[in-house]
């Protein structure tokens, strides 16, 4: 089945230490994307990348760091330098920027 | 600043009733609009789109208008059914990245 997958669905960290989440795609998009939804908030757009090896921040790229060394995969990497790191996040992944995205099921990351 | 507002939390509608979903946005250069359906614990799931060329889109229950002049988008839902029930979110989608608004909880009463 083609689809995007998030792994794991829930994640538990120790205050400052570096988790990465996984996001791969197999749905052949060029754009893939991350967003972090906290209680009460919207999505809030965190780096995208419109194609392989390139990528851009979003609003809230703060403490956070990705590669797109794969058109399938797309990491992210909680750092130790981000202040309130628990939160639901999301990946999602175009055809092009300006088509609509398609989400995984996202992870929850709690860091205690 | 947000530039994509969705300015009411919340909405309680009766089941078969009409649900209108609001959305108010800044940029006039904003060209593409959509709205995406969550539930609690997983992603969003798209549910309609429109181009600033047209002013109305429909899909079933579902029909977005657009007034570019008031730069306001709404969401109708026509009849509502309790398993409408979800977080409303929407986007919009400038250069290539999606911006979304803080949503709108509804809730479709039996």
């Amino acid at each position: 089945d083609g689809g995007i997958t998030q792994s794991p669905k829930y994640l538990f960290r120790k205050e400052g230490q570096n988790v990465t989440l996984s996001c791969e795609q197999n749905l052949n998009h060029d754009a893939m994307y991350w967003y972090r939804q906290d209680p009460g908030q919207g999505l809030r757009l965190i780096y995208y990348s419109q194609i392989v090896n390139d990528f851009q921040k979003g609003d809230i790229a703060e403490g956070y760091s990705v590669s797109r060394e794969k058109k399938e995969s797309f990491p992210l990497t909680v750092t130790s330098a981000q202040k309130n790191p628990t939160a639901f996040y999301l990946c999602a992944s175009s055809l092009q920027g300006d088509t609509e995205a398609f989400f995984g099921q996202g992870t929850r990351l709690t860091v205690v | 600043d947000q530039q994509v507002k969705q300015n009411s939390p919340s909405l309680s509608v009766q089941e078969g009733r009409i649900s209108i979903l609001n959305c108010d946005y800044t940029n006039s250069m904003f060209d593409y609009f959509l709205w995406y359906k969550k539930y609690p614990a997983e992603g969003p799931t798209f549910l309609i789109s429109i181009s600033s060329i047209k002013d109305k889109n429909e899909d079933g229950r579902f029909t977005v208008f657009l007034n570019k002049s008031a730069k306001h988008l709404s969401l109708h839902i026509v009849p509502s059914q309790p398993g409408d029930s979800a977080v409303y979110f929407c986007a919009a989608n400038p250069s290539s990245k999606l911006i979304f608004g803080q949503g709108t909880t509804l809730q479709v009463k039996p």
